[in-house]
């Protein structure tokens, strides 16, 4: 079946702009996370979704971060004033539910913030 | 937090020889480790995971081991060829359903010599 998929594949914005990032999980998975990997980096967990909830926004890296998801399904990842140091990869997973450990990956968004 | 230590940073071996990444974990109460592949450019694949109820688990030409005591665990191939060569991330979790993503480690560049 289609595993997750993300969109755009690569953004290139100006500093200060805003972006989203779209997420769609594989289809009745219904735990999502997002993580950043920058470059030559390991990945770094930012946030987490069990349905439309996020119980822990803590790993955000700043107030400038946040994201949603609607419909149990996809979920956006929005960067606002983005700022030099954000850009990096930003990688989707998802799991069947958060009971259970596997999490596949996306093939990632590359944000360059010029 | 979790806190995982991955190394060497760069392994290069000979094709048909052995190679051993270790990694080591700080909270005692995370139970699930999975290791992942990168090629470059690609999303990172789940190879093989472990819990913490096992101390070895195997596929074909994989093994992961586990010492909960010590807190670390290792990624073993064997009869290595050129299509392992990647970037190999270990992880770790507090499994259970728990609001935390996976933390990683900062990953080792396989490199196999032909």
């Amino acid at each position: 079946g289609a595993g997750v998929s993300q969109s755009p594949s690569n953004k290139v914005t100006e500093k200060g702009k805003d972006v989203e990032l779209r997420c769609d999980p594989i289809s009745g998975h219904t735990a999502l996370y997002w993580y950043r990997q920058s470059l030559g980096q390991g990945l770094e967990f930012l946030i987490y979704f069990q349905g439309n909830s996020a119980p822990d926004k803590s790993g955000l890296p700043s107030d400038r971060f946040s994201a949603e998801r609607t419909g149990g399904s996809v979920s956006t990842l929005t960067i606002q004033r983005t700022q030099q140091e954000d850009s990096a990869v930003y990688l989707c997973a998802s799991s069947l539910s958060p009971a259970a450990y596997e999490q596949y990956f996306g093939p990632g968004t590359r944000l360059t913030v010029t | 937090g979790e806190n995982v230590e991955q190394h060497p940073s760069t392994l290069s071996v000979q094709e048909g020889d052995s190679a051993v990444i270790k990694c080591t974990y700080s909270d005692s109460a995370s139970n699930y480790f999975p290791w992942y592949k990168q090629e470059l450019g690609k999303r990172p694949q789940l190879i093989i995971d472990i819990r913490s109820n096992v101390g070895e688990k195997k596929d074909q030409r994989i093994a992961v081991t586990l010492n909960k005591t010590a807190k670390h665990f290792s990624l073993h191939i064997t009869e290595t060829q050129p299509e392992d060569s990647a970037v190999y991330f270990c992880a770790a979790r507090e499994g259970g359903g728990g609001a935390d993503g996976l933390t990683f480690g900062k990953g080792t560049h396989l490199i196999i010599q032909p």
